[in-house]
């Protein structure tokens, strides 16, 4: 089976422009989260969607966006990017019964200038 | 509120020695633990997990865990250490009921010649 693919890898944006990024699960993963990796924060959990719905959120700021097709692919989206914003963010995609193993795609590192 | 706590920040030891990265985490309600590891430039890979049953746990690689209610633990173990073990290593709690994954702020493991 093909892994988590995250694209594209690297990003470099300015502050105040938007970005998405885009996520293909494990087929048969309906579940999709996404995190955000930063030196300081570490790995902080972002939200997780299933069934083209947002089950869960984590604490960021509404600038941060989601959406799931019904292919379970995943985008995110960050609007008026903030030097702050610059981040490594990983998807992840899981079944929705046991073992709610997650599997963890490379990754998209986002730099904001 | 759940919490994952990972007491050291770095570990170096040198090649064949034994390790042993600690965990403790924090929560009113049963969770699954895991540990990921995290190579350079990469995403998360899963390292092993505990869900219920018995308590010490094995990856294939040679690591182990054991969970320890009574001390909210899940330490990470492994004998004897390779170079290419190499890595940073994040303890993660799943909460029941929630595709959230809360991370601790990783452990780097240096392993010196």
């Amino acid at each position: 089976k093909a892994g988590v693919t995250q694209t594209p890898r690297y990003l470099i944006k300015t502050r105040g422009q938007q970005v998405t990024l885009s996520c293909s699960p494990i087929s048969g993963h309906r579940s999709v989260s996404w995190y955000q990796q930063t030196p300081g924060q570490g790995l902080q959990f972002l939200f997780e969607y299933f069934s083209e719905t947002q089950r869960n959120k984590g604490n960021f700021p509404g600038r941060f966006s989601g959406r799931q097709f019904s292919n379970s692919r995943s985008e995110m989206n960050v609007s008026t990017l903030e030097l702050g914003d610059s981040a490594l963010y990983l998807c992840a995609s899981s079944l929705v019964t046991l073992p709610y193993e997650q599997y963890f795609g490379p990754g998209t590192r986002l730099t904001v200038t | 509120a759940q919490s994952v706590t990972q007491l050291d920040s770095q570990v170096p030891v040198f090649e064949e020695a034994p390790v042993e990265l600690r965990c403790n985490y924090s929560s009113s309600v049963s969770v699954y633990l895991f540990w990921y590891v995290q190579y350079p430039n990469q995403g998360l890979q899963l390292l092993l997990k505990y869900l219920s049953g018995s308590t010490l746990v094995e990856s294939i690689n040679g690591f182990e865990a054991e969970f320890n209610k009574s001390q909210t633990s899940f330490h990470l173990r492994k004998p004897s250490v390779h170079i290419s073990d190499t890595a940073e290593y994040f303890c993660a709690a799943l909460i029941q009921g929630a595709q959230k994954l809360v991370f601790g702020q990783g452990t780097r493991l240096t392993i010196n010649p």
